[in-house]
Formats: structure tokens, sequence, C-alpha cells
């Protein structure tokens, strides 16, 4: 198994842009998280998905952070517009259920996002 | 590829011998909790687990240790190796699904030969 996809993996942009974060989490898992994770602030969820719904974005800084996830295989996290604060690494995760005490989050590799 | 901050906590190790790192969560309400692994350039990887009801649980190499009076966690590797080189993670959790997890600071844990 390829494990989960992000892309891209570095994507430098200046602040006001948009920006678009991609995933494709493993196949047959139905469960998909977007973390951040910066040196000030560590490891954060921002938001996850089960059977593609979204359950808890209570971690999404603000309104100009948006995520979807249009089938089993597909999730995107949108910053419009980009500031320099959202600069860090966002991290996709998927696991096969619902349940945590039984199912493993599996990590993507990260993209790195620099706003200028 | 992708790392962790540059001013985590430091534990320096010879190789071969035992290494414990601790961690110190903050809600007492919290069921379950993980200890992640992750190497530089790379995403976290799950390594252990333990819920609220146990106080010990291993694994191959390692162990943890869960103490619910002071909310303090640790992970014990034995035998520790180059390929423990990595900043290690505590996750407490504990809501309906248990999915909505808090994560430690992290301690880098560095493998001297």
């Amino acid at each position: 198994d390829a494990g989960v996809i992000q892309s891209p993996r570095h994507e430098v942009t200046e602040m006001g842009q948009e920006v678009t974060l991609r995933c494709k989490p493993i196949s047959g898992h139905n469960s998909l998280f977007w973390y951040r994770q910066t040196m000030m602030r560590g490891l954060e969820l921002l938001i996850y998905f089960n059977n593609n719904v979204p359950i808890d974005d209570s971690g999404m800084p603000e309104d100009r952070f948006s995520a979807k996830m249009p089938n089993a295989s597909f999730s995107t996290l949108k910053i419009q517009p980009s500031e320099p604060r959202d600069s860090a690494v966002y991290f996709c995760a998927s696991s096969l259920g619902a349940v945590a005490y039984y199912n493993e989050q599996f990590f993507g590799p990260g993209t790195r996002l620099t706003v200028l | 590829g992708e790392s962790v901050g540059l001013h985590l906590p430091t534990l320096s190790v010879q190789e071969g011998d035992n290494s414990i790192i601790n961690c110190a969560y903050s809600n007492s309400a919290s069921d379950y909790f993980i200890w992640y692994k992750q190497e530089s350039g790379k995403g976290p990887q799950f390594i252990i687990d333990i819920r609220s009801n146990m106080d010990k649980r291993q694994g191959q190499r390692v162990t943890v240790l869960l103490n619910k009076t002071v909310k303090h966690l640790s992970l014990q590797i034995a035998a520790t190796q180059p390929g423990d080189s990595a900043v290690y993670f505590c996750a407490e959790g504990g809501d309906n699904y248990g999915q909505n997890f808090v994560f430690g600071p992290g301690t880098r844990l560095s493998v001297l030969p």
C-alpha cells in the first residue's frame, strides 16, 4: 500500500493567495484527519471526517480555513486568503474506523507551507 | 522533508541503554493515550497505546506506564538503538469517538554510539 499521499510536499506562496492542500487516504479507510504542526503550538487537530462527513471542525483556526471530502479517496484543505502565520507543516492522516481505541491513525508525509 | 521544532527537550542515551520519556497530560477525563514517534522528514507513527483502565502495557521493546493520580505517562524503550532517534509525542483523547487528540510538545531522543 502506498500509504497516505499528500500533495504538494512543499508550497511557498505570498500573503493573500489561496492555498489548496490535497490528501489521498489509504484505500478502505473511513476516517480522515487534518493536522497542523508548528514550533510554537506543536501538533494540532484541525478537522476530521468519518465516511466523508465532517465530524469535528472545532480545531479549524478561522473562516479562512475550509476542508472538504467529496469522496472516500480525496480531501482538500483550503486557506483563503493565506497569511504568514499559517506557515506550518500540514499532515493528513487516515484510519480504518471511527473508534480510536481500535483504529490506528496513519499519517502522510506532510506538506510544508510557507506564506511570505 | 518535514520536521518538528528545533527547541524541544532532548534526551540523550547511549546505544543499548534503556530510555524513559515522560509526559504530563492535562485532562483528568482523558481515557485513551497514545505514544507517537516522528522521524525527521516524516509524519508521526503510532508506537503504543493504553486505556485509562490500565496502568501498564507492553509492546516489542516498549512499555507505556500510566499514572492517573498525577496525570503522568511514560514511555520506556529497552535496549535503545540508533533507529530509535526521533521525536516522541504523547497524545491524550477521550471524546465520544476518542479521535480528538491533544498532543504533548514532544521530546527529542538522541541515541549516542
